[in-house]
């Protein structure tokens, strides 16, 4: 069974600042890869995935990862974060197929001003 | 277009009661699927409906149950609460039964007294 894991469990940054939160995924032969955020009191917005072709892939809000299969990590980064980025954000994996989302603990993010 | 709306948005419970979560997809999209989020951790796989027909089944207990109706909106019941099932439920939709982006509800925070 997939697992994944957030390796930081907070992170605090500076306002302006480059952020990268990291995760790691099980080993799998071909995975669908999914950063989320989540802002208190709500449910979970999807900032980009990793379906397949080019590793590097952009979302939403300036964020963008990057699928490394050898070391099978998908690491989120940011090069200037804002306050409003202040959230908790979960990576995710699932097999290929119609398989159900894993989730990692989630990070918590907190910009500093 | 109206996003995943669940209902109520919170609910207070005694030990050894029922409750019963709904859920309405986005228009056009056959799939949903259940999630739970203890505080502090990330969404754990309760159930998967695709088409009306229960296509996954997470590590839950049997007082877990879900189904869904013709117009593809689904519920999910609780029976003989206890304090640990205190969490919010997500609901997620897509258009597939595949995860290629699942697009989640605002939850439902669900407190057992």
């Amino acid at each position: 069974a997939q697992s994944v894991t957030q390796l930081d469990s907070q992170v605090p940054v500076f306002e302006e600042a480059p952020v990268e939160l990291r995760c790691n995924y099980s080993s799998s032969v071909s995975v669908y890869l999914f950063w989320y955020v989540q802002y208190p009191n709500q449910g979970l917005q999807l900032l980009l995935k990793y379906l397949s072709g080019s590793t590097l892939v952009k979302g939403i809000n300036g964020f963008e990862a990057e699928f490394n299969k050898s070391q099978t990590s998908f690491h989120l980064r940011k090069p200037s974060v804002h306050i409003s980025d202040t959230a908790e954000y979960f990576c995710a994996v699932s097999d290929k197929g119609n398989t159900p989302l894993v989730f990692g603990k989630g990070t918590r993010l907190s910009v500093i001003a | 277009d109206a996003g995943v709306t669940q209902s109520p948005t919170h609910l207070i419970k005694t030990r050894g009661q029922h409750v019963t979560l709904r859920c309405s997809p986005i228009s056009g999209h056959k799939s949903v699927s259940w999630y739970q989020q203890v505080l502090g951790q990330g969404p754990q796989f309760i159930f998967q409906y695709y088409e009306k027909e229960e296509r996954g089944r997470g590590n839950f207990p049997d007082r877990f149950s879900a189904r869904q109706f013709p117009n593809y909106s689904s519920e999910l019941n609780v029976n003989a609460l206890l304090l640990g099932d205190s969490a919010l439920y997500l609901c997620a939709s897509s258009l597939l039964g595949g995860n290629y982006g699942y697009t989640f509800g605002s939850g439902t925070r669900l407190t057992v007294v």
